[in-house]
């Protein structure tokens, strides 16, 4: 079975420029998530998507960062402008569902971002 | 509202000596807690986890966890460190009765020593 594809997995941008980030989760899963994971801490959840309605996006910087999930499959996210700040690792997730085991996560191997 | 704290940034072992890993949660409802692993430059992958039912679970790789609940806690341990358990541990926490959106502590590196 295929894992969840991301790309690109490194990208080094200057600040102002704009990004985005793609994600290919396991097919069938339902549950799709966006978590930014800053060096020395732990992944921040950034959208959660169910099919292609957004679930919470509470913690998602709207002014600068956007994400789709077309037809329910693949998802991108969108920065624009980068910030120095948004240097991290953007790590897609899949879940086949939601509820009482969405813990069970797989996750991409991640986008690495550098903002200079 | 869930939170997760995980103890000690850094945690050094000798190879084959007990892995201790702390982690402690915060939850308003009946929590669901996870152990993920993450080695470098790949994602994080699900090490083991506890619903409800048995405390003690047992998880991939010779790990396993157990829920105390008057503790408040879910410390990750395994008898004999081998050099490829060298990694970053996450704790997180999703609440039985509320969002289902896993909660990650800031994780903590497991450093093994020859």
């Amino acid at each position: 079975e295929a894992g969840v594809a991301q790309s690109p997995r490194y990208k080094i941008i200057e600040k102002r420029q704009s990004v985005a980030f793609w994600c290919n989760p396991i097919s069938g899963h339902a549950t799709l998530y966006w978590y930014q994971q800053i060096l020395g801490q732990g992944p921040k959840l950034l959208i959660q998507f169910q099919n292609n309605g957004v679930v919470d996006d509470s913690q998602l910087p709207k002014d600068r960062f956007s994400a789709e999930r077309l037809k329910g499959v693949d998802s991108t996210l969108k920065i624009q402008p980068a910030k120095l700040e948004d240097s991290a690792v953007y790590l897609c997730a899949s879940s086949l569902d939601w509820g009482p085991n969405t813990g069970e996560l797989f996750f991409g191997e991640g986008s690495r971002l550098t903002v200079l | 509202a869930q939170s997760v704290t995980q103890l000690g940034s850094h945690v050094s072992v000798s190879e084959g000596a007990l892995v201790l890993l702390r982690c402690n949660y915060s939850s308003s409802v009946p929590p669901y807690l996870f152990w993920y692993v993450q080695y470098p430059n790949q994602g994080l992958q699900l090490l083991l986890k506890y619903t409800t039912g048995a405390t003690l679970v047992k998880g991939i790789n010779g790990f396993e966890a157990e829920f105390k609940k008057s503790e408040t806690s879910f410390h990750l341990t395994k008898p004999s460190a081998h050099m490829s358990d060298a990694a970053e541990y996450f704790c997180a926490v999703t609440a039985s009765g509320g969002s289902y959106i896993p909660t990650f502590g800031r994780g903590t590196s497991l450093i093994v020593h020859p």
